[in-house]
């Protein structure tokens, strides 16, 4: 798991706030994910970049933003959440879109 | 479209027997399929996949999946359960030689007890 890291842990964040979550990969891949996990649902894929560029958009609320300024680092910047948007947050990174995703520990969030 | 369903919400094993986790799919064109196993707390950690080749792959802490093609399963086994083996199971599967997304089931908790 230490291949890749999330921060924070967790976070708890009223409705107005604006907060980020960081992802870094230290395994040299070349494609990252931003996934939505929340009880007794299927893993949603929310945003995938390949070589730093998004190839993936699945209707996400634009409350969410994702930023990749480089192919190890991934941000999910939080901006007017709903409780709704609650749950666990988890990163992954690929050597390419069609090899093996690796995870990180996830953030759980709550949204007050 | 693809999907894949885990039919049981729970596993409940004793100590020493053998599990499995049911696992069917649908996809167009090749299946690549894939276990992963989450703690508490913690992100999904890979187990194994199957790309192509032989039906039965070996993964890590001695698990193995079945590909069955005209049942369309890839059932997750282990020939003795630890209690430490307790965890939530995904299955997840994509559409073989393209970068299409993976889709994850719901998951399967497995419960070893003494």
């Amino acid at each position: 798991e230490t291949g890749v890291t999330q921060t924070p842990r967790h976070l708890v964040m009223g409705m107005t706030n604006k907060k980020s979550l960081k992802c870094e990969q230290h395994l040299g891949h070349n494609a990252m994910y931003w996934y939505k996990q929340s009880a007794k649902k299927p893993l949603e894929l929310m945003f995938v970049y390949s070589l730093e560029e998004r190839v993936e958009n699945n209707s996400v609320p634009s409350r969410f933003s994702p930023e990749c300024p480089n192919s190890s680092h991934l941000f999910l910047h939080l901006h007017t959440l709903q409780p709704e948007d609650s749950a666990l947050y988890l990163c992954a990174s690929s050597q390419a879109m069609e090899e093996t995703q690796y995870f990180g520990p996830g953030t759980r969030l709550l949204v007050l | 479209a693809q999907s894949v369903a885990q039919p049981e919400d729970q596993v409940n094993v004793a100590e020493g027997n053998p599990l499995t986790v049911k696992c069917t799919y649908s996809v167009s064109g090749n299946p690549y399929l894939f276990w992963y196993v989450q703690y508490p707390n913690r992100g999904l950690q890979f187990l194994l996949k199957y790309i192509t080749g032989d039906n039965l792959v070996k993964g890590s802490y001695g698990f193995e999946a079945e590909f069955n093609k005209s049942q369309t399963s890839f059932h997750l086994k282990k020939p003795s359960a630890l209690v430490s083996d307790s965890a939530l199971y995904f299955c997840a599967v994509r559409r073989g030689g393209t970068a299409s997304k993976l889709t994850f089931g719901t998951g399967t908790r497995l419960q070893v007890t003494l």
